[in-house]
């Protein structure tokens, strides 16, 4: 079966870079979901998107934005890097009812 | 926010045990499910279940929504079963799921 697709699976940048992380949906789940997890943290929810319109706000910094597109993937766009931006970014996608589905997440460093 | 209370927070069983791992919340949910995360930091969904209950082979999950808890049974441990278990909600129009700390369970050999 199709998963969520994540890329890249790592990532190292350095203080003040910036960084792009793309999603891509199973297919025909129209709503995705970002969440960053911190080393021994749990999840925290950023940002979601539904029919390709921002749909709900969380923990999410102002430094960082992202979209989506009209194939349904999503990009979350990541500036002025600072070394606690280093995280697991986890992906996730739902149908209109069910459980959410995560990607493998990608691994970013700030050095 | 809603709150999610995990326990044990920290677990270790020799391999062949079985343990239930419990999960608190303080709202109603329309959405409950228990993840592991594994060594590499993958989230594999275990268990999608709001209510009642689920089993997959050595596992099994119930949800009792009206006293607000949720437990997830691993029986015949692995070692492959080490890592962390999440339980994680949703309210009816929250957006996001909630996670809770997680139980970092170890099975030794």
């Amino acid at each position: 079966a199709a998963g969520v697709i994540q890329s890249p699976r790592h990532l190292i940048k350095e203080k003040r870079e910036t960084a792009t992380l793309k999603c891509y949906p199973i297919p025909r789940h129209d709503t995705v979901y970002w969440y960053q997890q911190g080393p021994g943290q749990d999840p925290q929810f950023l940002i979601s998107f539904y029919e390709k319109m921002q749909s709900d706000k969380g923990s999410i910094p102002d430094r960082f934005s992202a979209q989506q597109f009209s194939d349904y993937h999503s990009e979350l766009n990541m500036s002025s890097l600072e070394l606690g931006d280093s995280a697991l970014y986890f992906c996730a996608s739902i149908a209109r009812a069910g459980g959410y589905t995560f990607g493998s997440g990608t691994r970013l460093t700030v050095v | 926010g809603i709150q999610v209370e995990q326990s044990p927070p920290d677990l270790i069983l020799q391999e062949g045990a079985n343990s239930t791992l419990r999960c608190n919340f303080s709202d109603s949910v329309n959405n409950l499910q228990w993840f592991h995360q594994n060594p590499w930091g993958q989230l594999i969904n275990l268990f999608y279940i709001p209510s009642g209950t689920k089993q997959n082979g050595r596992l099994s999950a119930t949800t009792v929504a009206t006293e607000r808890y949720s437990l997830l049974y691993i029986s015949s441990s692995q070692t492959t079963d080490s890592g962390v278990y999440f339980c994680a909600v949703k309210r009816g129009g929250a957006d996001g799921l909630t996670f809770g700390k997680g139980t970092h369970l170890i099975i030794q050999p």
